[in-house]
């Protein structure tokens, strides 16, 4: 079955520190790859998405992300965590061509940033 | 502006209420979704809309009913709930459900509490 798995569950770090989250997904044809982030209290938001082209993907905030086909991996970075990054972090894929809309979401990983 | 947005915030109902979740989008999106999410867990697909039929329906039971009356309108109406149904219900849209316009953003969701 097509699934999404996201291995850090709850990542705790200090402000300036650098943040990468994993996130993997089992599927070897055609992907299409986002990061939402859900800040407390607030409503699911697009952090960035890969459909084709380069790899490294440059999302909002300062986020990116780099679509390594080979280990069927899209992961998250940043170079320098603020407090203000402290959320709930979703890795999502739509699976093949088939046009179904159909989102898997990973289990999600919580981020604590400490001032 | 890519807002969806979803009445009421909050709603508390019995098991015995009638009630109805509203999602309004206004961005020209022809894909509409309704999705459940419980408390640290990420968003579990309900239904998808597209060009306001129903495309997709994860198997939800039958006292959740969509209706999608109009390309900017999408309702879930809830009858006979029960306690564990008890959730934040997010609305999402996207351009469309071809791949590479399917980008879906969401709404701040409705709390629902059922007592």
């Amino acid at each position: 079955a097509q699934s999404v798995s996201q291995h850090n569950h709850h990542v705790i770090l200090s402000e300036a520190a650098s943040l990468e989250l994993g996130c993997n997904y089992s599927y070897g044809g055609t992907v299409n790859l986002f990061w939402y982030v859900q800040y407390p209290g607030q409503h699911l938001q697009l952090l960035l998405k890969y459909f084709s082209g380069d790899p490294l993907v440059k999302g909002i905030k300062g986020f990116e992300a780099e679509f390594i086909k080979s280990k069927f991996s899209f992961n998250l970075r940043k170079p320098s965590v603020q407090w203000s990054d402290t959320a709930e972090y979703f890795c999502a894929v739509t699976f093949g061509s088939s046009n179904t809309g159909k989102l898997i979401f990973g289990q999600g990983t919580t981020l604590q940033v400490k001032p | 502006d890519t807002e969806v947005t979803q009445t009421p915030k909050h709603l508390v109902m019995g098991m015995t209420n009638k009630k109805s979740l509203k999602c309004e989008q206004h961005m020209g999106h022809r894909a509409m979704y309704w999705y459940k999410q419980k408390a640290k867990k990420p968003p579990e697909l309900m239904f998808v809309y597209s060009y306001e039929k129903l495309s997709i329906n994860e198997s939800v039971p039958s006292r959740f009913s969509p209706e999608c009356p109009n390309s900017s309108l999408l309702n879930l109406h809830l009858h006979a709930l029960q306690p564990e149904d008890s959730a934040l219900y997010l609305c999402a849209s996207s351009a469309s459900l071809r791949v590479g316009t399917d980008t879906q953003y969401f709404g701040p969701g409705t709390r629902l509490t059922v007592l």
